[in-house]
């Protein structure tokens, strides 16, 4: 049971290229959500996937789409990286019925 | 909107004392409050939650008191160990499954 994984670690992008951000979680949990966290700073909900199917605006989405392919995974892309798209990016998790989420390892990217 | 902040944004204390880290909400509908722990380099783990219909909560080692009226949360650690040493968040409900984070409070232990 590995919980929440993120993929990749750490990325540096240059200004105006695309990347996919991909989560998956092996808890068989309803809900899924993208957060960046910027330094000094808490988390801040970019999209977030209330089940499978759906998805909807968070916070801070401009410049962010989403994709729920499965129950499993959520990824994010970022289709022209700015730099002010620099962050630490963490998916996370939750049952339907609670609150209580489950936050992957992060992933650190870097965008000059 | 609705916003979560910390009163202090640093805390430090000595390994063995009791540590107090404070948190005010804004939202006074919101029924939900967690604490997450974030050790450096990781994702937050969650510590403790309680509901808006209670004011007191223990688990091991944390206690987390709400008071509705003031709107203030508060984690209390007994005994602070070299490993308590993280950033903490407290985190409220902000509707649809969603949790609206506050700044964070980093906790330094002094030996």
């Amino acid at each position: 049971n590995a919980g929440v994984t993120q993929t990749p670690k750490f990325q540096v992008l240059k200004t105006g290229q695309s990347m996919t951000l991909q989560c998956a979680q092996d808890m068989n949990h309803n809900s899924m959500y993208w957060y960046r966290q910027d330094p000094g700073m808490g988390l801040r909900l970019i999209y977030y996937s209330a089940s499978e199917g759906t998805t909807d605006k968070g916070e801070v989405p401009n410049g962010y789409n989403v994709s729920r392919l499965n129950k499993r995974e959520f990824s994010l892309r970022l289709e022209s990286a700015a730099p002010s798209q620099t962050s630490v990016y963490f998916c996370a998790s939750s049952e339907r019925e609670t609150y209580e989420q489950y936050f992957g390892p992060g992933t650190r990217l870097t965008v000059t | 909107g609705e916003s979560v902040g910390l009163h202090l944004p640093t805390l430090s204390v000595q390994e063995g004392d009791n540590s107090i880290i404070n948190c005010a909400y804004s939202n006074s509908a919101s029924d939900y409050f967690i604490w997450y722990k974030q050790e450096s380099g990781k994702g937050p783990q969650f510590i403790i939650d309680i509901r808006s219909n209670m004011d007191k909560r223990q688990g091991q080692r944390v206690t987390v008191l709400l008071n509705k009226t003031v709107k203030h949360l508060s984690l209390q650690i007994a005994a602070t160990q070299p490993g308590d040493s993280a950033v903490y968040f407290c985190a409220e409900t902000g509707g649809a499954q969603k949790l609206v984070f506050g700044q964070g409070t980093r906790l330094t232990i002094n030996p």
